[in-house]
């Protein structure tokens, strides 16, 4: 069981607009940055967003984040194929010093 | 270009210990914290541990606690995760990951991650 609460599974077609949440508390989100990683199918783990909305350089603005109290979103817009990958949510948490992962998100493109 | 590149992993007894490294470049190592995040097979991320830039910052998951030991040598640009008493739900591909910011301690942001070192526990 994770700490934080993302959805198992979400799906799109093409173009589509889908969001995923992903869920804590005061020790963590309530009081952290949330950061979204995406994993692509036999890869290491890459950062998406950071800081809640924040995108690296080279990370399309088709991906956006957000958070509010004790909840943050992902969301994807005009969905393409190559957005098929699992995706995590990370925040510190502080009664546990240290940091927790939501169990992921795994993204189908129809 | 930066590169994280783990080595170290292997298929070990319930029991015994492993050491894992973490080779960089392409960046001031010394400018960074680092961190260890595991993933079971098949399964998501899990946080192992952290450790500033100078050492003076190091902090473990509960699971790890008193087992793993997290170091650092700024003047080999490597990062090592000693993992002693390993038992079977140590079992796991383990990433070597850069934090993204220059600050202290630590930003808990990893914006660059190796390929990962499997390490499997079984008798």
């Amino acid at each position: 069981q994770s700490v934080l609460t993302q959805p198992p599974s979400a799906s799109g077609t093409p173009g589509q607009t889908i969001t995923i949440s992903c869920s804590g508390s005061n020790s963590n989100i309530g009081s952290y940055p949330v950061n979204w990683y995406q994993q692509l199918p036999g890869t290491a783990p890459k950062l998406l967003i950071y800081t809640n909305n924040q995108r690296p350089s080279g990370v399309p603005d088709r991906f956006s984040g957000s958070k509010s109290g004790t909840s943050a979103s992902l969301a994807i817009s005009g969905l393409q194929s190559e957005d098929e990958a699992d995706y995590y949510c990370a925040a510190w948490h502080d009664r546990l010093n240290g940091v927790v992962f939501g169990g992921g998100t795994k993204l189908t493109v129809l | 270009e930066v590169q994280v590149v783990e080595s170290g992993g292997g298929s070990v007894q319930p029991g015994r210990s492993l050491r894992l490294s973490c080779a960089t470049s392409g960046f001031k190592f010394d400018d960074y914290a680092m961190h260890w995040v595991r993933q079971l097979p098949g399964k998501g991320l899990e946080w192992v541990s952290g450790i500033s830039w100078n050492s003076g910052r190091i902090a473990y998951a509960d699971s790890v606690k008193g087992r793993f030991t997290i170091s650092r040598d700024n003047a080999k640009n490597s990062l090592y995760l000693q993992m002693n008493s390993l038992r079977t739900e140590d079992t796991a591909l383990y990433y070597c990951a850069k934090d993204l910011m220059t600050t202290i301690p630590w930003s808990q942001v990893f914006d660059y991650w190796g390929q990962g070192t499997l390490v499997t526990v079984s008798s």
